[in-house]
């Protein structure tokens, strides 16, 4: 079993429309909570950061985490043509290492 | 440009020969991560590395992998005697001291795309 899992889509969306994307995990002693966004060709960079359960707003993106579920949503409201890309969501233990433990992704277009 | 450098950006060796990869991080980061992406699977932690220090290098492969973040320059990644299934895409990431064990906010690179022939 992989220690996060992620569904690979691809997931198609008409804009304006509003996006769910998860991961579960396995591991309970994961601390923080990450996605990224990636698109193609490039590198990944980071649009949200959670440590507790519950939910981060920043714009049209809200992050949610339910650690006794062990799942993270990432919800994209009023999705555009630019928010076509993968979504990685990423997770780690804390600590000095930093290693970050990433899902595969989910393919993300959003159709104008 | 004040991100995180990669070169090349694309990468082509046959089998049996050496890949280097190098990594300039951004400006005032200490910290450096390399990542491998095969297709249809996600990021892979392969090493993390501060100046003239491997911290953790767990991720990487036993043989011909290595990785060094020198006091002066750019971090390598090295592969001798590549073989097919290294052909990935390999990003570097950086971080300055303080975040990196925080937040898990890593800055990428674009990445550099090996293929071996």
């Amino acid at each position: 079993q992989k220690e996060v899992e992620q569904d690979p889509g691809p997931l198609s969306v008409p804009e304006g429309a509003i996006v769910s994307l998860n991961c579960t995990y396995s591991n309970s002693a994961f601390q923080y909570f990450m996605w990224y966004r990636q698109y193609s060709r490039k590198g990944p960079e980071l649009l949200m950061y959670t440590y507790s359960s519950g939910n981060k707003e920043d714009g049209r993106f809200t992050a949610q985490v339910d650690k006794s579920s062990k799942y993270i949503s990432l919800f994209i409201r009023d999705s555009q043509p630019s928010d076509s890309a993968t979504y990685l969501c990423a997770m780690n233990y804390g600590g000095a290492t930093n290693k970050l433990i990433f899902g595969t992704g989910t393919l993300l277009a959003v159709q104008p | 440009n004040a991100g995180v450098m990669q070169n090349p950006r694309h990468l082509v060796r046959r089998r049996g020969q050496e890949a280097r990869l190098r990594c300039s991080p951004m400006k005032g980061h200490s910290h450096v991560y390399w990542y491998r992406q095969l297709p249809e699977e996600g990021l892979k932690f392969m090493v993390y590395l501060q100046k003239e220090n491997i911290i953790d290098e767990s991720g990487m492969p036993k043989e011909r992998f290595s990785a060094e973040f020198p006091k002066e320059g750019p971090s390598i990644l090295r592969i001798q005697q590549v073989v097919r299934g290294d052909s990935a895409a390999y990003f570097c990431a950086s971080s300055p001291p303080r975040l990196a064990s925080n937040t898990g906010e890593l800055f990428f690179g674009e990445g550099s795309r090996l293929t071996v022939l």
